[in-house]
């Protein structure tokens, strides 16, 4: 069964910890994405990457890195962690191509205290 | 302007009826996907259903299917004989060829399926 591994269902950190959310994919998918999910502001596009070691912004980068140095791997990394990115963490990957959807990881609830 | 419009943010329906939720969309890519995803209270984001821009027939994937009007831009989901298990956020989304690997989401509906 092909599937996005999410490293973490559930994660507490401390204000101005470096935070690594990690995904998986074991599809061969070039293109893997990192969403944010906030209630009344939908899913958010913060990093996006087509290619090994390549990455693009998404709609909200500040405060976000990402490394991608193998194609199954996308790394999420919150440099010094705060308070307002408390939030649901969605991992996705896919094919290029307007017909090929995404897969998506189960989602790290992140919880800065 | 929103690309992705979904009028109902909460909508509610009785086991075992059909129940429609709504999406609009807005595009000048003549190539295009469109997509519902389901996602329970759990968090996890569940395919349900594709269309694509050239497809002449609506798409079927068992109890759901996609109501596609290309001409109004719209391509509204459609339950048949909805479950308790149907309760969740739904989320329409499309992809466009011309303009990267990005999904646009709209905001989701919720729905909730009453006994």
């Amino acid at each position: 069964d092909v599937k996005v591994t999410q490293s973490s269902r559930y994660l507490v950190k401390r204000t101005g910890e470096k935070v690594f959310l990690e995904c998986v994919q074991d599809m061969d998918h070039e293109n893997m994405f990192w969403y944010r999910q906030d209630p009344g502001l939908g899913l958010r596009l913060i990093y996006f990457s087509y290619d090994v070691k390549m990455k693009e912004k998404g709609d909200i980068p500040e405060g976000y890195s990402v490394s991608r140095e193998k194609k199954e791997r996308f790394s999420l990394i919150l440099e010094s962690a705060s308070t307002n990115q408390t939030s649901m963490y969605l991992c996705a990957s896919s094919r290029t191509g307007a017909n090929y959807g995404y897969t998506f990881g189960s989602g790290t609830r992140l919880t800065v205290v | 302007a929103q690309k992705i419009t979904q009028t109902q943010p909460g909508m509610f329906v009785q086991e075992k009826e059909a129940v429609t939720l709504d999406c609009t969309y807005d595009t000048s890519d003549q190539s295009y996907g469109l997509f519902w995803y389901k996602q329970p209270s759990s968090g996890e984001m569940i395919f349900l259903i594709y269309q694509g821009s050239y497809d002449e027939q609506n798409a079927t994937e068992g109890r759901y299917s996609l109501n596609f009007q290309k001409a109004r831009k719209s391509a509204n989901l459609v339950i048949s004989a909805s479950q308790l298990g149907d309760s969740a956020m739904y989320f329409c989304a499309m992809r466009e060829r011309n303009y990267g690997q990005n999904f646009v989401f709209g905001p989701g509906t919720r729905l909730s399926v009453l006994p």
